[in-house]
């Protein structure tokens, strides 16, 4: 019973460098979310999807690209890491006007 | 712009203390206000409430949605330590694809 599955949870990236994160469920839930939590600032959407082959931004888009080619899967790339995107990166998964079912987060630090 | 704020951002108790945490939500199209319980690690949910008035229950935490006032209230009777975590509460609205406009969190610790 996985639920929401993000790899990788943890990871050091130096300013510059890409990577992506990946994000699966196996709910077959419609919507998916990432969001990114930094202290004192709570949760905040990035990008959203409401179907495979759509998305869309959400609060904080800037720096990130999103694809959703399975419905499955939800990927976030950061192209050029900064140090302003140290944060914990949560993705999650829910029926349209559902509750939202969360990963376990991503713990990303660029240094 | 949609706003959530909750209320107090921090709370400090004695097991056995009963607590009231609350939140304030504008939110474009509302349709629903979420609860959720984080533990260092993914936020998981606790309550969704749509309809004004109508208590959810589960065990000793209560909620319930005033959508005349924009307000809705946790209440947690008999804390106990296990009850310390950081408690958010979300409004989800038609727009944005149904995503949740997270609150800052209400951090409560319960001291035995």
């Amino acid at each position: 019973n996985a639920g929401v599955t993000q790899t990788p949870k943890f990871r050091v990236l130096k300013t510059g460098q890409s990577m992506t994160l990946l994000c699966a469920q196996d709910m077959n839930h419609e919507y998916m979310y990432w969001y990114r939590q930094d202290p004192g600032m709570g949760l905040r959407l990035i990008h959203y999807s409401v179907g495979e082959g759509t998305t869309a931004k959400g609060e904080v888009p800037d720096g990130y690209n999103v694809s959703r080619l399975k419905k499955q899967n939800f990927l976030l790339g950061l192209e050029s890491a900064a140090p302003s995107q140290t944060s914990v990166y949560f993705c999650a998964s829910s029926i349209p006007s559902g509750e939202a079912f969360f990963g376990q987060g991503t713990r990303l630090t660029v240094v | 712009e949609d706003k959530v704020v909750q209320s107090p951002l921090s709370l400090v108790v004695h097991e056995g203390d009963t607590v009231t945490l609350n939140c304030s939500y504008e939110v474009t199209n509302f349709r629903s206000l979420l609860w959720y319980k984080q533990e260092k690690k993914a936020p998981t949910f606790l309550f969704m409430l749509t309809s004004s008035g109508i208590e959810k229950k589960s065990g000793r935490l209560s909620s319930i949605l005033d959508k005349k006032e924009l307000f809705s209230i946790l209440n947690i009777t008999a804390t106990q330590t296990g009850d310390s975590a950081v408690y958010l509460c979300a409004g989800a609205g038609q727009n944005s694809g149904y995503a949740l406009n997270f609150g800052k969190g209400t951090s409560l610790l319960v001291t035995p």
